[in-house]
């Protein structure tokens, strides 16, 4: 496989369950970013991750929980998420981290919390 | 507020229609990125502009940095249905515009 890999495409959860989206990239890259793209909003970062080292957190609530076990994966661990968390949600990586650097996309998983 | 507004927010147009999209910032980037994300896809890299005034051409896609390098815009000369897509502009790091939504119909 090639390029940045997300499972599962679609989730539908219940607000009390615990799921988590996963992200592989076979690019070589160092960096790995979490977006959220919702109808009402452009896309946001999350989470950003240089060398398995979360860098970056912009103001996320705790129901969202990242982790990056080595430099080709990146989890998003979901609890107790609300109907407004119902969006696409994107997982990218780039060569470097930080400025001047092209993020390759996966296609996202698309959850919907009911 | 958001960094990067982009305008118009959507654009609905006939094929070989000419328009412009706007990227506007009161910040100065060393670099503006425009990527463009189709339905069911993750957005992909068009073009990187760097200096101040750059003007780079992707076919029938122009896109240009501001001399202050706050802004950018892109220029698509006689849209086709393939066009489609929504269209993003980025920061040096990562963050993304409010984006332009495009629809050219046959």
């Amino acid at each position: 496989e090639t390029g940045v890999t997300q499972t599962p495409r679609h989730l539908v959860m219940g607000m009390t369950n615990k799921k988590s989206l996963k992200c592989e990239q076979h690019l070589g890259h160092n960096a790995m970013y979490w977006y959220k793209q919702s109808a009402k909003k452009p896309l946001e970062l999350m989470f950003v991750y240089s060398l398995e080292e979360r860098v970056e957190n912009n103001s996320v609530p705790s129901r969202f929980s990242p982790e990056c076990p080595n430099s080709s994966h990146l989890f998003l661990h979901l609890h107790t998420l609300q109907p407004e968390d119902s969006a696409l949600y994107l997982c990218a990586s780039s060569q470097v981290p930080g400025t001047d650097t092209e993020a390759f996309f996966g296609q996202g998983t698309r959850l919907t919390v009911v | 507020t958001q960094l990067l507004e982009q305008s118009p927010q959507f654009l609905s147009i006939q094929e070989g229609e000419n328009l412009t999209v706007y990227c506007n910032s009161s910040s100065v980037f060393s670099s503006l990125q425009w990527y463009r994300q189709e339905p069911g896809e993750g957005p992909v890299l068009l073009v990187t502009v760097v200096t101040g005034g750059e003007v780079k051409k992707l076919k029938r896609l122009t896109f240009q940095f501001g001399d202050a390098r706050k802004d950018s815009s892109l220029h698509i000369t006689a849209a086709q249905p393939g066009d489609t897509g929504l269209y993003l502009c980025c920061t040096d790091k990562l963050i993304f515009g409010t984006g332009t939504r495009l629809q050219v119909f046959p």
